[in-house]
């Protein structure tokens, strides 16, 4: 089955730095990459994601790339705000078998 | 919001109780999941409904009982549980049980086991 691997675990960041959580997955078939933002006390909320057809999406101050030969993808997040600090998980996906990575703590200083 | 709500959201109980987790999705969606989520460790995929019907099950110990009565309702009955299962369980819902479908999470039920 499927694997997801995220890096790193914790990441602490300057207020108005960028921020960057890398994920490799195992199955070649995924074709799925959800990225997830989980506040304290909430469920995770989707915030971007990507399908295998593509190789970057951008939503403002986020952006996701994937590297299908790889089998990798990352979330990178620009002029970052203490409002972004929580967790973040990434997924990967085929048919109907989702798997999450373990999570990386996000800390924005002001 | 996300349209995903879960009672309890917080729930304190002995080895021998017996106590139900509630969810409701009001986004007309036709898959439901349950997940368990522990400190530092992915988040792990418990049930999984698709119209009403239950299509996974991952191993997850008999004291865990699902109950899907309509495509906008989801149960998990607790029994004899164990203080490893304190967790945060968290119900999901999608449009459909097909591949690339993006599921909407509820906030959880912070279970802590005595």
């Amino acid at each position: 089955g499927e694997n997801v691997e995220q890096h790193p675990s914790t990441l602490s960041v300057q207020e108005g730095d960028s921020a960057v959580i890398k994920c490799t997955y195992s199955d070649s078939a995924s074709n799925y990459f959800p990225w997830y933002k989980q506040e304290l006390g909430k469920g995770p909320q989707l915030i971007i994601d990507i399908r295998s057809n593509v190789g970057e999406k951008k939503d403002q101050r986020i952006a996701v790339t994937l590297n299908k030969t790889a089998k990798h993808f990352s979330l990178h997040i620009t002029e970052t705000q203490p409002e972004d600090s929580a967790v973040y998980f990434c997924a990967a996906s085929f048919d109907n078998d989702m798997r999450f990575g373990a999570g990386t703590r996000l800390t924005v200083k002001p | 919001e996300t349209g995903v709500t879960q009672t309890p959201r917080h729930l304190v109980m002995g080895m021998t109780n017996k106590k139900s987790l509630k969810c409701e999705q009001h986004l007309g969606h036709n898959a439901m999941y349950w997940y368990k989520q522990s400190a530092k460790k992915p988040l792990e995929l418990m049930f999984v409904y698709s119209l009403e019907e239950r299509v996974e099950n991952n191993s997850v110990p008999s004291r865990f009982s699902p109950e899907c009565p309509n495509s906008s309702h989801l149960f998990l009955h607790l029994h004899t549980l164990q203080p490893e299962d304190s967790a945060l369980y968290l119900c999901a819902s999608s449009q459909d049980l097909i591949g690339g479908e993006t599921q909407y999470f509820g906030p959880g039920t912070r279970l802590l086991v005595l």
